[in-house]
């Protein structure tokens, strides 16, 4: 399996600001993902990070709340725009095409706090 | 929208007994995974299922892929307190290549000492 790292591993923002959670993945991938997750509860699926063109985001997410970047077969970047309270989440990477293509390793996430 | 509705959502059970979580879903998928996640941690792939009417075992979890592809189970014996975890079942869309996952809600296991 992967090693999936995740920086910040915390923050506590002011609203109307934004943050950049990078993910970096110790080797090559096909795909990677981002979720989002409240506390004490499910996975949902932000979208798909794909590299050196626009993500693929999935409904009730858009580009200009959370833009993707995927510069390389290793390394993604989750931005959470103009933040409000009702963003306060995990925020989690996942890498697949190690193994078998639908099998997926996730990073150890980020917990962010929206004030 | 493919949908998986995993049940129970929260069990809490003396260590050394068995239990059972489910996994069901409308739609058919090309495989399905299984997730341990503990607090703080992202979560660690258990198993993936991938044959309808597939089983696979790993130590005391048995882990079975309904033969039409819609469901699963798993199947803990002689559950530890190491056990604790929240599970998730994780679905792939049929069609090939890699997708982002549909996840069950996921189920709160508690095991006591």
């Amino acid at each position: 399996s992967a090693v999936i790292s995740q920086k910040p591993s915390r923050d506590i923002c002011q609203r109307g600001t934004s943050l950049t959670i990078q993910c970096q993945v110790d080797s090559q991938v096909t795909m990677m993902f981002w979720y989002r997750q409240q506390p004490g509860q499910s996975l949902t699926l932000i979208a798909t990070a794909n590299q050196g063109s626009e993500a693929t985001y999935e409904s009730g997410f858009v580009i200009d709340k959370f833009p993707i970047s995927r510069p390389n077969l290793t390394f993604s970047t989750l931005t959470v725009s103009n933040m409000s309270p009702e963003d306060s989440s995990i925020y989690l990477c996942s890498a697949a095409g190690l193994i078998g293509e639908n099998e997926q390793f996730f990073g150890p996430g980020t917990r962010l706090t929206v004030l | 929208t493919q949908l998986l509705e995993q049940s129970p959502q929260f069990l809490s059970i003396q260590e050394g007994e068995n239990l059972t979580v489910y996994c069901n879903s409308s739609s058919v998928f090309s495989s399905l995974q299984w997730y341990r996640q503990e607090p703080g941690e992202g979560p660690v792939l258990l198993v993936t299922v991938v044959t309808g009417g597939e089983v696979k075992k790993l130590k005391r979890l048995t882990f079975q892929f309904g033969d039409a592809r819609k469901d699963s189970s798993l199947h803990i014996t002689a559950a530890q307190p190491g056990d604790t975890g929240l599970y998730l079942c994780a679905g792939a869309t049929p069609g090939g290549g890699a997708d982002g996952l549909t996840f069950g809600k996921g189920t709160h296991l508690i095991i006591q000492p």
